[in-house]
C-alpha cells in the first residue's frame, strides 16, 4: 500500500541548515508530482514546494524561495527538502504529499517536526 | 499572491447540516479540494474538483464551487466529524490553502 514516511526533523539554530527526507513505498516517486506542506504549531496548512512528476518543474512559496530546495532520488524512491538559512518562522511540522493530477493530495506522510531556536 | 478565506470556526448540532465556506477571487474557475485534519493527524482528502469524493469518503460530505465561493457541506453531522477543515485551490501544480475552519459538534 502507499506510504510516505518523513524524517530529518529536529532542533536547529537560526541560520543553519536541515534536510528533510520523505521515503515512499507502494508507488514510484518519479511518476508523481510531489509536494511539501508545513504547519506551524497551532496554525493552518501552508504549501511550501512542489516538484513535477518529470522533475522538470520546481516551484516554491514566496516565504521559502531562495532558501529551500526540493529534489528527489529515484533510486531511493525518496523526496527531499533542503532547508537553508532557517528562521524561527520556519518552525513547523513538515508533511510530504503525493499529487494526483486534477484530484489533489491523496496521500500524506505523518510529518516531521522542525524547531528553529537558539 | 492568491488568498483563500475561511471562517475560523463553525458549530453544529449532531445530526444537523454544517456548511463551511471558502472564498477567493474567481475561485469557481479553479480546482478546489477540501481536507479534514483531526488533532494530531495528517490531513485527509475529502473532496476534489470542488464536488467529487474519493473512494472511502462518506456520502454525507459534499462540495460545490461557483463564482467566488466554494462550500463544503456535511449532512447528518456526527461527533467524529469534529476536526479542522481546509480548502485548497490549485494554479497549475502550485497550491494555496485557506486558513482552516474548526468544526465543533455541540
Amino acid at each position: 500500500q502507499v506510504q510516505l514516511v518523513e524524517s530529518g526533523g529536529g532542533v536547529v539554530q537560526p541560520g543553519r541548515s536541515l534536510r528533510l527526507s520523505c521515503a515512499a513505498s507502494g508507488f514510484t516517486v518519479s511518476s508523481f508530482t510531489m509536494h511539501w506542506v508545513r504547519q506551524a504549531p497551532g496554525k493552518g496548512l501552508e504549501w511550501v514546494a512542489v516538484i513535477s512528476y518529470d522533475g522538470s518543474n520546481k516551484y516554491y512559496a514566496d516565504s521559502v524561495k531562495g532558501r529551500f530546495t526540493i529534489s528527489r532520488d529515484s533510486s531511493k524512491n525518496t523526496l527531499y527538502l533542503q532547508m537553508n538559512s532557517l528562521r524561527p518562522e520556519d518552525a513547523a511540522v513538515y508533511y510530504c504529499a503525493r499529487d494526483v493530477t486534477e484530484i489533489g493530495n491523496d496521500y500524506w506522510g505523518q510529518g516531521t517536526l522542525v524547531t528553529v531556536s537558539s | 499572491s492568491y488568498d483563500l478565506t475561511q471562517p475560523p470556526s463553525v458549530s453544529v448540532s449532531p445530526g444537523q447540516t454544517a456548511s463551511i465556506t471558502c472564498s477567493g477571487d474567481k475561485l469557481g474557475n479553479k480546482y478546489v479540494c477540501w481536507y479534514q485534519q483531526r488533532p494530531g493527524q495528517s490531513p485527509v482528502l475529502l473532496i476534489y474538483q470542488g464536488s467529487k469524493r474519493p473512494s472511502g469518503i462518506p456520502e454525507r460530505f459534499s462540495g460545490s464551487n461557483s463564482g467566488n465561493t466554494a462550500t463544503l457541506t456535511i449532512s447528518g453531522t456526527q461527533a467524529m466529524d469534529e476536526a479542522d477543515y481546509y480548502c485548497q485551490a490549485w494554479d497549475s501544480i502550485t497550491a494555496v490553502f485557506g486558513g482552516g475552519t474548526t468544526l465543533t459538534v455541540l
